[in-house]
């Protein structure tokens, strides 16, 4: 079975632009989550979604969003791009809301010049 | 903030010592796990240990819970060359799957 799926994994952009990231759950889990992880530091929590609905989100401003499709894949967009916002995006999958164990991709390596 | 601290924040050892990882936090907890990941790769989940438990294994990993001081300690005995990684601790407290990660420490296991 494949595992989380995430794309791009790789991608450089320019302070003021956009950037979608993208990630597909193992098949049958219908929670997402979304965390950003700064060069040497430890994960931080963005978005969880389940069942399509949000059900949770971290300390970041309003130019971060996510949202879940029916497929229970997710889409992960930031605006306005700053430079802080260079770091490893990584999404995480799970069965239910809170079965804890999340199952993490190999994550979106974002790079803003 | 990161509410997990890891301690030490990087540890050097020779294959086959045992390794001792630490971590502290700061609210209570429903959960708390530890990840590793490589070189700037996924995470992979290591090992769960609810509030309610003291300690727990998993092949090589022994993980204690010390829910009055807020700690929690990863061992890894008998190390190898392929445990060099960093090492994560992190909390689970509500009832979603939001976690809480600390900072890390980095292993590191020479041949």
């Amino acid at each position: 079975d494949a595992g989380v799926t995430q794309s791009p994994t790789h991608l450089i952009k320019t302070r003021g632009q956009h950037v979608t990231l993208r990630c597909s759950p193992i098949s049958g889990h219908k929670s997402v989550s979304w965390y950003q992880q700064v060069l040497g530091q430890g994960p931080q929590f963005i978005f969880q979604y389940y069942e399509k609905e949000e059900r949770g989100r971290g300390n970041f401003p309003d130019r971060f969003s996510a949202r879940q499709f029916p497929n229970y894949s997710s889409e992960l967009n930031v605006n306005a791009l700053l430079l802080g916002d260079s770091a490893l995006y990584l999404c995480a999958s799970s069965t239910l809301v809170n079965t804890g164990e999340l199952f993490f991709g190999e994550g979106s390596r974002l790079t803003v010049l | 903030s990161q509410q997990g601290e890891e301690d030490p924040q990087a540890l050097s050892i020779q294959e086959g010592e045992n390794a001792t990882m630490n971590c502290s936090y700061k609210t209570s907890i429903n959960n708390l796990q530890w990840y590793r990941q490589n070189s700037g790769r996924g995470l992979v989940h290591l090992i769960l240990i609810r509030s309610n438990e003291r300690e727990k294994h998993s092949g090589r990993l022994r993980v204690t819970l010390d829910t009055s001081k807020k700690s929690s300690s990863l061992l890894i005995t008998a190390s190898r060359a392929a445990d060099t990684a960093s090492y994560f601790c992190a909390v689970n407290n509500n009832a979603g799957n939001m976690l809480t990660f600390g900072g890390g420490t980095r292993l590191m296991v020479k041949p």
